[in-house]
């Protein structure tokens, strides 16, 4: 199956700095989302980006489909960024696989 | 429009009993697939549905099966529940736009 790979695994940061997570994917796929999960488990939507670049606030993501992979940017982080951010990839049949996360601990 | 609902939101269950979780996709959403979610092996895809069809099967025992109904809800069970299958249980919605929206998960314990 589609490996899908997110770096780096653990990320601690002050608040106000920016940051950079990756997801990199070995095969072609159809569709491309970004989760932020919360303390409750529920993965919230950020991004659905199979291929361009999109924002959202304090956040953007880009996606280079020809070249696998997909980074999301967090710019001017909070405390209430913190958590863990998943990608998640589409081969077909809303069948996804995500990756193993990034750990996001925003201090004050 | 409302979210995705899952219910129960939590359970505990004694091993070998089964156990049925319900997910109630978005008003017109027609694909339901459903995730297991362990500190151990991350986000793995259990199955989706489509117009009452399975279309897709994760790598999972028998003893994981669902069902979609006409009206788009789906159900999942598991049967003679072992330790092992403690986790979060996502479901997640698609429509016509293919993006997916994810439930707020039924967290499962056997004990």
């Amino acid at each position: 199956g589609i490996q899908v790979e997110q770096s780096p695994p653990d990320l601690i940061l002050q608040e106000g700095a920016n940051s950079t997570l990756r997801c990199n994917f070995s095969d072609s796929v159809n569709n491309l989302q970004w989760f932020h999960q919360n303390p409750w488990g529920q993965l919230i939507n950020l991004f659905y980006i199979p291929s361009g670049t999109k924002q959202n606030g304090r956040l953007s993501a880009t996606t280079v489909a020809t070249e696998r992979y997909s980074l999301l940017y967090i710019s001017s982080s909070q405390t209430t960024d913190s958590g863990v951010y998943f990608c998640a990839v589409e081969l077909t049949g809303n069948q996804f696989y995500f990756g193993t996360g990034t750990s996001l601990t925003v201090i004050p | 429009k409302a979210g995705v609902t899952q219910t129960p939101r939590y359970l505990i269950k004694t091993r070998g009993q089964q156990v049925t979780l319900s997910c109630s996709p978005i008003s017109g959403h027609r694909s339901v697939s459903w995730y297991q979610q362990t500190p151990g092996q991350g986000l793995q895809f259990l199955f989706e549905y489509f117009s009452e069809t399975q279309r897709n099967k994760g790598n999972f025992p028998g003893r994981f099966s669902g069902r979609q109904f006409s009206n788009s809800r789906s159900e999942m069970n598991v049967s003679t529940l072992e330790l092992g299958d403690s986790a979060l249980y996502l479901c997640a919605s698609s429509g016509a736009e293919a993006e997916a929206f994810f439930g707020q998960g039924t967290r499962l314990t056997v004990v």
